[in-house]
């Protein structure tokens, strides 16, 4: 198995909603990544785990909660969104923390998600 | 600290003809290189990337990249266009060391190819 699932593929929210997101890879990579992705914009880096362990917050609003039950699952936990944060929400995963240069990151196909 | 920049937002190529997508660096450390491609409403697949040794790197689909330190550029070719090749590509840069703070990925601001046929 060599992809990353992410679901859902398509998420309507109201802005008093809470709703989580799902990140799933079983090639036992290590590291674990959650990035945002605006309309016709490169991604960019939200959160990232290491060894289950949060280990990077790229000063993300705390209505964005991350979590990682294990080594083969990511979360993004959602509440209280703004319109503004409607984007494509991407998650990778790297073999070793600290060193996706070598093994690369490998992308899932991103919950897009809509703010109402 | 690293940074990537993609000359020209959009390129247009015919079917059959030469592509040619541009990006040069900056990076205070000997650099990782990627490239990524993003067909529309899906994640980023990875091209090729350039780590150590052989400048010149053979990816996916027939697409190959060449890394210039003199340059400091990292262009992506394909000799012959298909229509299947019309996406977004992004150039990414990480510093290329293990460990440290080299886990971030730095995008550049993506081309988007179409192929006319």
């Amino acid at each position: 198995d060599t992809e990353v699932t992410q679901t859902p593929k398509h998420l309507v929210m109201g802005m008093t909603n809470k709703k989580s997101l799902k990140c799933e890879q079983h090639m036992g990579h290590r590291a674990m990544y959650w990035y945002k992705q605006k309309a016709k914009k490169p991604p960019e880096l939200m959160f990232v785990y290491s060894y289950e362990k949060l280990s990077i917050n790229e000063s993300v609003p705390s209505r964005f909660s991350p979590e990682c039950p294990n080594s083969s699952l990511l979360n993004l936990h959602l509440h209280a969104l703004q319109p503004e944060d409607s984007a494509l929400y991407l998650c990778a995963s790297s073999r070793q923390p600290g060193s996706p240069a070598n093994y690369g990151y490998t992308f899932g196909s991103g919950t897009r998600l809509t703010v109402v | 600290a690293q940074s990537v920049t993609q000359l020209g937002s959009h390129v247009s190529v015919s079917e059959g003809a030469l592509v040619l997508l541009r990006c040069n660096y900056s990076s205070s450390v000997p650099p990782y290189l990627f490239w990524y491609v993003q067909y529309p409403n899906q994640g980023l697949q990875l091209l090729l990337k350039y780590t150590t040794g052989a400048t010149l790197v053979k990816g996916i689909n027939g697409f190959e990249a060449e890394f210039k330190k003199s340059e400091t550029s990292f262009h992506l070719t394909k000799p012959s266009a298909h229509m299947s090749d019309a996406a977004e590509y992004f150039c990414a840069v990480t510093g290329g060391r293990r460990g440290g703070s080299n886990y971030k990925l730095t995008f550049g601001k993506g081309t988007l190819l179409t192929v006319n046929p």
